[in-house]
C-alpha cells in the first residue's frame, strides 16, 4: 500500500509553545490530507480535512486559529499547534488520499504531550 | 451524515479461535467499507476493504463480508495469533462524502 510519513512520532513541549507536525505522503500524491485527534482508549476524531493549495475546512469545535494547519504541495500537509497547554496532549493522526479510490492511508501518529 | 456502530468493544479469544467484529452504518450512499488494525501507538494500517459491489472478500486470515440490504458489514479473522491483538476500527465512505466515518473501535486480545 501506499506510505504515508509523520514526523515526528512524539513531541515533549513547554505550556505556551507552538509544535509543528508534519504529514508526508511518500509514493503518491495527497490531493486530500485529514487530521485526526485520538484520545486514549477512543476513536478517531477528525480536526479538519484539507486540499492541496486550499484552505482547511475544520469541524465543528475545532479552534481554527490554534490548529494551524498548511497543504502547500502535494505531498506535504503540516499541523501546528499553537502556544500549546496540557489539554492539548493527544496523539495526532494524518491521513492521506490520492483522489483515486477511496482508500486513504495513515500516518504513524504523533504523541503530543505539553508540560 | 454517516453513523457507524461498531461490535464489540472488547472482544477476548483464545489463540486458533476465530474471530468477528460487526459493524452498521447509517447511509445507503456509503460504497467503501475499510478495516483498519491500529497497534498500541501507532496510527491505523488499511487491512482489507470492500467496495459495495462485492459481497465477500477474503485475504488469507481475514474477510470481510457486506450486506448492503441490511446495512452492516463484518470482519471474520480465523486462526487467530497473539500478533492479531490491536484495535481494529471499521469505517465507511461514499458517494455522499468520500471522508471516512469510523466505528468506535475493538480491542481484540488473542490469549496464547
Amino acid at each position: 500500500g501506499a506510505v504515508v510519513s509523520q514526523h515526528p512520532s512524539w513531541v515533549i513541549c513547554k505550556s505556551g509553545t507552538s509544535v509543528k507536525i508534519e504529514c508526508r505522503s511518500l509514493d503518491f500524491q495527497a490531493t486530500t490530507m485529514f487530521w485526526y485527534r485520538q484520545f486514549p482508549k477512543q476513536s478517531l476524531m477528525l480536526m479538519a480535512t484539507s486540499n492541496e493549495g486550499s484552505k482547511a475546512t475544520y469541524e465543528q469545535g475545532v479552534e481554527k486559529d490554534k490548529f494551524l494547519i498548511n497543504h502547500a504541495s502535494l505531498t506535504l500537509s503540516t499541523l501546528t499547534v499553537t502556544s500549546a497547554h496540557p489539554e492539548d496532549s493527544s496523539f495526532y493522526i494524518c491521513s492521506a488520499r490520492d483522489g483515486g479510490p477511496a482508500e486513504a492511508f495513515f500516518g504513524q501518529g504523533t504523541r503530543l504531550t505539553v508540560v | 451524515g454517516e453513523n457507524v456502530e461498531q461490535h464489540p468493544s472488547t472482544l477476548s479469544v483464545q489463540e486458533g479461535d476465530s474471530a468477528v467484529i460487526k459493524c452498521t452504518y447509517s447511509d445507503s450512499a456509503s460504497n467503501y467499507f475499510p478495516w483498519y488494525k491500529q497497534e498500541l501507538g501507532k496510527g491505523p494500517q488499511l487491512i482489507i476493504d470492500i467496495r459495495s459491489n462485492v459481497g465477500e472478500k477474503k485475504d488469507q486470515r481475514i474477510a470481510v463480508t457486506l450486506n448492503k440490504t441490511a446495512k452492516h458489514f463484518s470482519l471474520h479473522i480465523t486462526e487467530t495469533q497473539p500478533e492479531d491483538s490491536a484495535v481494529y476500527f471499521c469505517a465507511a465512505s461514499g458517494r455522499g462524502s468520500y471522508i471516512p466515518t469510523f466505528g468506535r473501535g475493538t480491542s481484540l486480545i488473542v490469549h496464547p
